[in-house]
């Protein structure tokens, strides 16, 4: 069965700590895909990659960077984390233009 | 601007009663279209997905969605909704040539019995 897996379910930080938020894809897919969802805004596209080493900015790349050292594994990094970041992080990936697979969500609540 | 719009941000409908969920988009050519369904505390699962061809798509769990080009809607029906379809639903666009999803804002659907 396909998977992707984020690695934290729930995480409370403090503002201005460093987050790392990770996932790991299964499927030797190509492309990979960090989203946030809020209520009423749906998901928004922070940051996604087609390749190793690549990475391209979505709707809302401020406050957040990524890194994609192995094709299975996307980073979605907070350098200081900020209270309007709190949110729920969707990970995903797809091929080409196949479907796209989600992880279960990493909810990150920033006091 | 190219966007994607769900009008309805909350819907109740009886058990047994039909449902339908409407989903407008603006792009200049017919994008793929998308469903995905998200039940409490699960991640998104695809209910459906338009690509090219007939525009009445059929999905998991009986849903179906057609798609009005003259209207730019890929509107969601269920013909007789089960408690178990209680969830939030998303509309999904991809633009042709371009590997990224865009959502709308989502539905949230209560079934009540």
């Amino acid at each position: 069965d396909v998977k992707v897996t984020q690695s934290s379910r729930y995480l409370v930080k403090r503002t201005g700590e460093k987050v790392f938020l990770e996932c790991v894809q299964d499927m030797d897919h190509e492309n990979m895909f960090w989203y946030r969802q809020d209520p009423g805004l749906g998901l928004r596209l922070i940051y996604f990659s087609y390749d190793v080493k690549m990475k391209e900015k979505g709707d809302i790349p401020e406050g957040y960077s990524v890194s994609r050292e192995k094709k299975e594994r996307f980073s979605l990094i907070l350098e200081s984390a900020s209270t309007n970041q709190t949110s729920m992080y969707l990970c995903a990936s797809k091929q080409g233009d196949g479907e796209l697979f989600f992880g279960e969500g990493s909810r990150l609540t920033v006091l | 601007a190219q966007s994607v719009t769900q009008p309805d941000i909350h819907i109740t409908v009886s058990e047994g009663a039909s449902l339908e969920l409407r989903c407008n988009y603006s792009y200049g050519a017919t994008p793929y279209l998308f469903w995905y369904v998200q039940s409490p505390g699960q991640g998104l699962q695809l209910l459906l997905k338009y690509f090219s061809g007939d525009t009445l798509v059929q999905g998991i769990k009986g849903f179906e969605a057609e798609l009005k080009r003259s209207q730019s809607s890929f509107n969601l029906r269920k013909p007789s909704v089960h408690w178990s379809d209680a969830a939030e639903y998303f509309c999904a666009v991809e633009p042709n040539n371009d590997y990224k999803l865009s959502f709308g804002a989502g539905t949230t659907v209560t079934v009540r019995a």
